[in-house]
């Protein structure tokens, strides 16, 4: 596709359930960033991918969230018996991970409310 | 983590005037810089970066000015209008590009 596309667009669910966000990131791009941004705020780190392997996980705030990338292209997020501090605005972004750029290509994002 | 910080907020100027947004940055190793425009509704868009090498860097109406010695990052808009309304981020890494860490934003209003 011509950008990163993420799905769904909006997401509400119920207190305890799990949930998995989407991202297909531009094709070729090495590199797959998720960030959680709350509103009116910057985007928080969460995890990151080259190729296939998460590269850092640190911004993962519990083992409640995981993610994966395992053919190096699409990735999934996934919020395990979600609570209401989870609701937020959840973003992808794609980087080709040249040494001449560390710009970023963000998705849309997937709202999620958790009720 | 490390913190990456705006000083104003929100920001209204005239339409044609100059706009200036800073930010402020707590890691002394981070080298590599990038100013994001965000509209409503979405994604932030790159906008201009900046090595740790240089300390002036100019794009199409766009400067960006770093101070190493004072951790201080400045992103001009020249002529600004009504389309540059958005809220802007500055982010920084070290030079791996792995993780970067993002300001919390200033919103700027262009009053035509």
């Amino acid at each position: 596709g011509a950008g990163v596309s993420q799905s769904p667009r909006y997401k509400v669910t119920k207190r305890g359930q799990d949930v998995a966000l989407r991202c297909d990131p531009i094709s070729g791009h090495v590199s797959l960033y998720w960030y959680r941004q709350a509103l009116g705020q910057g985007p928080e780190f969460l995890t990151y991918f080259n190729y296939e392997a998460q590269q850092d996980k640190s911004g993962l705030p519990n083992d409640r969230f995981s993610a994966e990338r395992p053919e190096g292209s699409i990735s999934t997020l996934t919020i395990q018996r979600t609570e209401q501090r989870d609701s937020a605005m959840y973003r992808c972004a794609s980087s080709l991970n040249r040494r001449n750029t560390g710009e970023l290509f963000f998705g849309e994002g997937s709202r999620l409310t958790v009720l | 983590g490390e913190s990456v910080g705006l000083h104003l907020p929100t920001l209204s100027v005239q339409e044609g005037d100059n706009s200036i947004i800073n930010c402020a940055y707590s890691n002394s190793a981070s080298d590599y810089f990038i100013w994001y425009k965000q509209e409503s509704g979405k994604g932030p868009q790159f906008i201009i970066d900046i090595r740790s090498n240089m300390d002036k860097r100019q794009g199409q109406r766009v400067t960006v000015l770093l101070n190493k010695t004072v951790k201080h990052l400045s992103l001009q808009i020249a002529a600004t209008q009504p389309g540059d309304s958005a809220v802007y981020f500055c982010a920084e890494t070290e030079y791996n590009f792995n993780k970067f860490y993002f300001g919390s934003g200033t919103k700027l209003n262009v009053k035509p």
